[in-house]
């Protein structure tokens, strides 16, 4: 089946510093992208659509600014948090749907990175 | 195997009961969540049962839990066309918030 990787894994970062997460499609392309965050002992909240070649559309409350996402390729998007604060810490998910396959929309997720900010 | 698992696909008629289900491996599972996606859009969730209930009804929607059989169900009544989207399970543990995903299910309403 389609796999999706995210890396880093885990990582931990000082305040005030920037951290990029990648997300991968690794055997299909994804012309569309999505980027989830998890809060603690809470339910998967959807930040962000991203689709190549153009600028991702934020949900509400999501400030644009501090999670850049760029989707510069069919097999690749980014989420940077910039200026990370500890309340950014938290398990950042992607999924990604497959363009390939006509009006499908399953859509496949990453295995997570766990972000903190200390 | 993987440790959420559901059915594929799932098909009913306008007006009947969809009941999709799924299965979880680690009996340490703390919250367990539906979530919907439509079209090109992404997860929205439906609701979440925390591991100590049985039941949760929310509308058209029951959420069943079998814990012993790691059992889990949603059942919606009176399925509308808007209701045909994939459905996917989830579910965090106790010793790690991290989220696990099943395949999802694609619910298909004909009228």
């Amino acid at each position: 089946g389609a796999v999706v990787s995210q890396h880093p894994s885990r990582v931990i970062c000082k305040s005030g510093t920037s951290v990029k997460i990648e997300c991968r499609s690794l055997d299909f392309q994804a012309t569309t992208m999505f980027w989830y965050r998890q809060f603690p002992k809470k339910s998967l909240m959807l930040m962000a659509t991203s689709n190549e070649g153009s600028k991702a559309t934020y949900e509400q409350g999501v400030e644009k600014d501090k999670f850049l996402i760029n989707h510069a390729s069919l097999t690749l998007s980014t989420l940077t948090v910039t200026s990370a604060h500890p309340e950014d810490s938290s398990f950042y998910i992607c999924s990604a749907i497959d363009g390939e396959r006509g009006s499908s929309y399953e859509q496949y997720f990453g295995p997570g990175t766990r972000l903190t900010v200390t | 195997g993987e440790d959420v698992e559901q059915s594929l696909f799932l098909s009913v008629r306008e007006g009947d009961s969809s009941v999709i289900n799924c299965t979880y491996t680690d009996s340490s599972s703390t919250y367990l969540y539906w979530y919907k996606q439509e079209p090109g859009a992404g997860l929205q969730l439906l609701t979440y049962i925390f591991s100590n209930m049985d039941m949760k009804q929310d509308q058209r929607l029951t959420v069943l839990l079998n814990k012993k059989d790691k059992h889990l169900s949603l059942r919606i009544a009176d399925t509308q066309t808007g209701d045909s989207a994939i459905y996917f399970c989830a579910e965090t543990r106790n010793n790690n918030n991290d989220m696990r995903f099943g395949a999802g299910t694609r619910l298909t309403v004909k009228p």
